[in-house]
């Protein structure tokens, strides 16, 4: 199985500043079959279903604010967010749908 | 809009049954493959099993294999999750989910498994 390792597991920022978080797969997610790395980025807020925010690594969901960057490749990856939103409390979870069994990280924790 | 409703979850005994159900709406079902992911405290997000739009591929999670069973419905747009053999560790909020990356996800359905 391809294993997800976030970090941090928990990350306090202040309005307005800049957060990364950092997760690395166990083996490559970058695909030859058309160029790509099958992971994506997701926003569970308090109480809610997780949301689409990126895949591909770095193609945003439609409707997903230009504040959230996903970078990287092969087995390292970033989600950026530029400028800190209240409503962007929340948990964030990266994904490779790779190959089965897909797999989650364990979570980031997004607090102000 | 997508819209994606678990029903089916609940109270179960260990060895016990359930089948839950996912309806779909706001999108071409037949198009899309569809996901099983559950949640739990412990686990943390857990893929289940998925199922391509047109039941080709199906994939299961090791610790549910041989007893869970993935279905669909084209012509109702509707999704099943076939649960047997419950164990204790199968507790959890199930959310059903679409995408060939999984895009959209529904609010879930509550399983606990107890004695």
């Amino acid at each position: 199985d391809i294993v997800m390792t976030q970090s941090p597991d928990s990350l306090a920022v202040s309005l307005g500043e800049r957060a990364s978080i950092s997760c690395k797969s166990s083996q490559t997610v970058f695909h030859s079959s058309n160029n790509k790395n099958w992971l994506a980025w997701y926003r569970q807020k308090p109480g809610q279903s997780p949301e689409l925010l990126v895949y591909w690594a770095s193609t945003r969901q439609s409707g997903v604010p230009d504040r959230f960057r996903g970078s990287g490749s092969g087995t390292d990856f970033t989600l950026t967010i530029s400028s800190l939103q209240a409503e962007d409390v929340a948990v964030y979870y990266c994904h490779q749908y790779y190959k089965t069994p897909y797999t989650f990280g364990q979570g980031t924790k997004l607090e102000i | 809009e997508v819209q994606l409703v678990e029903s089916g979850g609940g109270l179960v005994q260990p060895g016990r049954s359930l089948r839950l159900s996912c309806a779909a709406a706001g999108f071409k079902f037949d198009d899309y493959a569809m996901h099983w992911v559950r949640q739990s405290p412990k686990k943390g997000l857990e893929w289940v099993s998925s199922l391509n739009r047109n039941r080709a591929t199906i994939a299961y999670a090791e610790s549910v294999k041989g007893r869970f069973t993935i279905s669909r419905d084209n012509a109702k747009n509707s999704l099943y999750l076939q649960m047997d053999s419950l164990r204790v560790e199968d507790s959890g909020l199930y959310y059903c989910a679409s995408g060939n990356v999984i895009g959209h996800w529904g609010r879930g359905t509550l399983v606990t498994v107890s004695s």
